[in-house]
C-alpha cells in the first residue's frame, strides 16, 4: 500500500516555542493531505484538509493562525504549531489520499508532541 | 454530534474465534465506509472498505457487512489472531464535494485477542 511518513516521531518543546511536523507521501503524489489530532482514548479529530498549492481548509474550532499548514509540493505537507502551550500536547497524525475523488486515506505513523 | 458511533469501547475474543466489531452511523449521506486498525503511538492502518452499493466486502480474514436500512456496519475477523489486538476505528465519508471528501471517525473499539 501507499506509504506516508512523518517527522519527527516525537518532540518535546518548551511552552511558547513553535514546532514543525512534516508529512511526506513516499511512493505517490498526494494532492490532498489531512491533519488529525488524537487525545488519549479518543477518536481521531480532523483538524484541517491540506490541498497542494492552495490554502488549507480548517475544521470548525481549529485556529488557523496557531496551526499553520503548508502543502508546498505533491509529496510534502507541514504542520507548524505556533507558540505551543501544554494543552497542545497531543498525538498528531497526517494522512494522504492517493487519488482525488477516492476516500481511502493512508496514514502516517504520527507525531507525539509534548509541551512543557 | 457523533455521526459515527462505536458503542463498544472494548471487546475480548478467544484466539481462533470470530471477532465482530460494530459501527452505527446517523448521516444518511455517507456512502463509503472504511475500517482502520491502530496500535498505540502509531498511525491507523487501512484494513478494508465498502461502498454503499454493496452489502458485503471480503478480504482474507476480514469481512465488512453493511446494512444501509439500519445504518449499521460490522467488521468480522475470522479466525482471530493475537496480532489482531488493537483499536479498530470505523470511518465514513459523504460525497460533499468531489475531491474534498473527508472521513468521520468513530470512537474506536479496543479488541483484545486472548491466547
Amino acid at each position: 500500500g501507499a506509504v506516508v511518513s512523518q517527522h519527527p516521531s516525537w518532540v518535546i518543546c518548551k511552552s511558547g516555542t513553535s514546532v514543525k511536523i512534516e508529512c511526506r507521501s513516499l511512493d505517490f503524489q498526494a494532492t490532498t493531505m489531512f491533519w488529525y489530532r488524537q487525545f488519549p482514548k479518543q477518536s481521531l479529530m480532523l483538524m484541517a484538509t491540506s490541498n497542494e498549492g492552495s490554502k488549507a481548509t480548517y475544521e470548525q474550532g481549529v485556529e488557523k493562525d496557531k496551526f499553520l499548514i503548508n502543502h508546498a509540493s505533491l509529496t510534502l505537507s507541514t504542520l507548524t504549531v505556533t507558540s505551543a502551550h501544554p494543552e497542545d500536547s497531543s498525538f498528531y497524525i497526517c494522512s494522504a489520499r492517493v487519488l482525488a475523488g477516492t476516500d481511502t486515506q493512508y496514514f502516517g505513523p504520527g507525531t507525539r508532541l509534548t509541551v512543557l | 454530534d457523533q455521526q459515527v458511533k462505536q458503542n463498544s469501547p472494548s471487546l475480548s475474543v478467544q484466539e481462533g474465534r470470530i471477532s465482530i466489531l460494530n459501527c452505527d452511523y446517523t448521516n444518511s449521506m455517507f456512502d463509503y465506509f472504511l475500517w482502520y486498525k491502530k496500535y498505540p503511538a502509531e498511525g491507523p492502518t487501512f484494513l478494508i472498505s465498502i461502498s454503499s452499493i454493496k452489502d458485503k466486502n471480503e478480504d482474507g480474514r476480514f469481512t465488512v457487512f453493511l446494512n444501509k436500512s439500519a445504518k449499521h456496519l460490522s467488521l468480522h475477523i475470522v479466525p482471530s489472531q493475537p496480532g489482531d489486538s488493537a483499536v479498530y476505528f470505523c470511518a465514513a465519508s459523504a460525497p460533499l464535494n468531489f475531491g474534498n471528501e473527508k472521513l468521520t471517525f468513530g470512537t474506536g473499539t479496543r479488541l483484545t485477542i486472548i491466547p
